[in-house]
């Protein structure tokens, strides 16, 4: 089966950029969507389809795709986007839908 | 607005069959290219996806829990039930349902989760 491989923890300073990457073999030969949840709370899509974001996603958040990874940039981050992070795709070739392992996102 | 909201038990025992609901508004599940997934999170760890089934009727199980999973809808109560046979403690977990569209395959509004425990 597909496996998404995401580095536990990133930590960053506010105001600076934050990069959480995401693993696959091919991946970006895929569509990668991006899911930010905070403590308690359900998940929320913030980026889909590599670099999209959904209506109400500030355009800090962005997205890029090539090779064996995809990635999640944070731009001046504030201590808000404290939060856990997933990546998705849907396998084409098994016809399923894989999350990543998720990363911790801690603004210092 | 698309809502979902999560319903079940929040305790079962080992081997004990769970029926969780996901009731909706917002949109049609007969609606060409509409579909609604579990997605289901242990406390402390990751997503995993369960399952998801399609405007048509078309399911699709995470490989490996397949065996143990039936995903089905109704149209008409707006509702999506998930079963999950031999529950075992390792199947505590927060579970979700959220709305998805067959073009992007994403989950793009998600319910607020309902915990289950599992233990006798």
């Amino acid at each position: 089966s597909y496996v998404l491989t995401q580095p536990p923890s990133v930590s960053v300073a506010p105001g600076q950029s934050a990069r959480i990457t995401c693993g696959g073999n091919n991946i970006g030969s895929k569509n990668v969507h991006w899911y930010q949840q905070k403590p308690g709370q359900a998940p929320v899509l913030v980026v889909y389809d590599d670099s999209d974001r959904p209506s109400g996603i500030p355009e800090r958040f962005s997205g890029s795709n090539s090779g064996n990874t995809a990635a999640l940039t944070i731009s001046r981050v504030e201590a808000g986007d404290e939060a856990d992070y997933y990546c998705q795709v849907w396998d084409s070739s098994s016809d399923h839908y894989v999350f990543g392992t998720g990363t911790k996102v801690t603004v210092l | 607005q698309i809502t979902l909201k999560e319903s079940g038990p929040t305790l079962v025992k080992p081997t004990q069959t769970l029926t969780l609901t996901c009731t909706f508004s917002g949109f049609s599940l007969s609606t060409s290219g509409v579909g609604v997934g579990w997605i289901r999170q242990p406390p402390g760890k990751a997503l995993e996806w369960l399952a998801l089934i399609y405007w048509d009727d078309d399911k699709r199980y995470s490989p490996s829990l397949k065996s143990r999973l039936t995903i089905t809808k109704d149209t008409s109560k707006n509702q999506v039930v998930l079963t999950m046979t031999n529950m075992d403690p390792v199947d505590t977990a927060t579970y979700y349902c959220a709305h998805s569209k067959w073009e992007v395959r994403a989950f793009d509004i998600w319910g607020q989760g309902t915990m289950v425990t599992v233990s006798s």
